[in-house]
């Protein structure tokens, strides 16, 4: 099945500063790449997604690049704000049969005001 | 649109005691999940189902059960609680894409 893994588990940067967070997956049929932020005791919510046919998407400060030769999306954050502080997912679906997702382990982002 | 609606948020169970983990979603959505949540970790997919009357296993199914008799409905059920099964539990629907819907969560400790 397959297998996403997310680095790093702990981020910490300034207010201002951008922030990347970077995933990996296994299985090369995988389409669709979402991520996800949950801020403490919240449930996760989509914050941005992308699809195989397509290497980058951009929503205001929130970008995200895929590389599907290389097997690995990323998450970038520009201008980071105290409220950009949660743990953030990415994940990956599984086959498009079971439209289910496999979730990385998460990285924790705090965000120095 | 209520979205995905979890009951209840809290319970603590005794080892061995069973319950059910309601979630109810008003989206249509033909695509429902059950995930967990331990602490610190990230979601671990329980069941899922793909339509009413289909239910099929994810990566952690041991010592669950789920039925899926209406659309809007999809309960998970603990049978002989274990330790192990602490751990908050995030229902998820979803429309036809792998988009997904999250619940509020049901935290489940098992003393």
């Amino acid at each position: 099945g397959e297998n996403v893994e997310q680095h790093p588990s702990t981020l910490s940067v300034q207010e201002g500063d951008s922030a990347v967070i970077k995933c990996t997956y296994s299985d090369s049929a995988s389409n669709y790449f979402p991520w996800y932020k949950q801020e403490l005791g919240k449930r996760p919510q989509l914050i941005i997604d992308i699809r195989s046919n397509v290497g980058e998407k951009k929503d205001q400060r929130i970008a995200v690049t895929l590389n599907k030769t290389a097997k690995h999306f990323s998450l970038h954050i520009t201008e980071t704000q105290p409220e950009d502080s949660a743990v953030y997912f990415c994940a990956a679906d599984m086959d498009t049969g079971r439209r289910a997702l496999t979730f990385g382990s998460g990285t924790r982002l705090q965000v120095q005001p | 649109n209520a979205g995905v609606t979890q009951t209840p948020k809290f319970r603590i169970l005794k080892i061995g005691q069973s319950m059910t983990l309601q979630c109810t979603q008003d989206m249509n959505h033909n695509y429902m999940y059950w995930y967990r949540q331990d602490p610190g970790m990230g979601l671990k997919l329980i069941y899922y189902s793909v339509g009413a009357g289909i239910t099929d296993k994810g990566e952690v199914p041991n010592g669950y059960n789920v039925s899926r008799s209406t659309t809007e409905d999809f309960p998970l059920r603990l049978e002989l609680a274990a330790p192990s099964q602490t751990s908050v539990y995030f229902c998820a629907s979803g429309g036809g894409v792998a988009t997904q819907y999250f619940g509020p969560g049901t935290r489940l400790l098992v003393l």
